[in-house]
C-alpha cells in the first residue's frame, strides 16, 4: 500500500525549533516528489513548497520561502518541514503529499501548537 | 484572500446533482490543463478526486466529473449522497512565482 506517514503531534513555545517528517512507504521514493500544504485552524488549503527526493531540488511559495526549509534523506524515504524559529501564526495542521502535480497520496497530516 | 475564487458553500438533496465552480486567471486555470479537486471531510486529510481537469483517480466515483470553460473550472457531482458532504477544494498550477494557488473551498451541504 501506498502511504506517506507523518510525525506525531507537536507542541511548542515561540522562538524554538522544529522538524516535523513524512516517510513514504509503497513505492520508489525517489520517483515521486513530494509537497507540504499548511492548512491553519478552520482555513483553507495553502501549498508551502515541495522537494524531489532523488536530487533535494526544492520550490518554494513565496509566501512560505525563508520561513521554512524542506528537506528530503532518500536513503531512508522521509521528507522533512522544518522551522529554525516558531511564531504563534505557525500553529498549524502540516500535510505532505505526493507528485509535483497533482497531489495524488497524502499523509495524515502533523499539528503544530505553537504557545508561551 | 485565495488565488482562486470559490462559492463559500453549496447545497443539495440527496439524488440531485451539484456544481462547484472554480474561477481563476488565464495565469492559472485557463492557461493549463493542471487543475485538480479534493475533498476534505472534517478532521481528515484531503483527497484526491479530479485529477488534470477531468481525470478520475482509480478508486472514486463516476458521480463525480471535471470541465474547465475558460479561467473557470467546475466540479459536478451528481446522484448526491450523504457522504459526499465535505469541504472541496480546487488547485491549479500557475505560471507565477506561486507555483501552485489553492481555491478558498467550499463546503458542500447535503440537505
Amino acid at each position: 500500500e501506498v502511504q506517506l506517514v507523518q510525525s506525531g503531534a507537536e507542541v511548542k513555545k515561540p522562538g524554538e525549533s522544529l522538524r516535523i517528517s513524512c516517510k513514504g512507504s509503497g513505492y520508489s521514493f525517489t520517483s515521486y516528489w513530494i509537497s507540504w500544504v499548511r492548512q491553519m485552524p478552520g482555513k483553507g488549503l495553502e501549498w508551502m513548497g515541495r522537494i524531489d527526493p532523488s536530487d533535494s531540488y526544492t520550490n518554494y511559495s513565496p509566501s512560505f520561502q525563508g520561513h521554512v526549509t524542506i528537506s528530503a534523506d532518500k536513503s531512508i524515504s522521509t521528507a522533512y518541514l522544518q522551522w529554525s524559529s516558531l511564531k504563534a501564526s505557525d500553529t498549524a495542521m502540516y500535510y505532505c503529499a505526493r507528485r509535483r502535480g497533482y497531489m495524488d497520496v497524502w499523509g495524515k497530516g502533523t499539528t503544530v501548537t505553537v504557545s508561551s | 484572500q485565495s488565488a482562486l475564487t470559490q462559492p463559500a458553500s453549496v447545497s443539495g438533496s440527496p439524488g440531485q446533482s451539484i456544481t462547484i465552480s472554480c474561477t481563476g486567471t488565464s495565469s492559472d486555470v485557463g492557461g493549463y490543463n493542471y487543475v485538480s479537486w479534493y475533498q476534505q471531510h472534517p478532521g481528515k486529510a484531503p483527497k484526491l478526486m479530479i485529477y488534470d481537469v477531468s481525470n478520475r483517480p482509480s478508486g472514486v466515483s463516476n458521480r463525480f466529473s471535471g470541465s474547465k470553460s475558460g479561467n473557470t473550472a467546475s466540479l459536478t457531482i451528481s446522484g448526491l449522497q450523504a457522504e459526499d458532504e465535505a469541504d472541496y477544494y480546487c488547485s491549479s498550477y500557475t505560471s507565477s512565482s506561486t507555483l501552485k494557488v489553492f481555491g478558498g473551498g467550499t463546503k458542500l451541504t447535503v440537505l
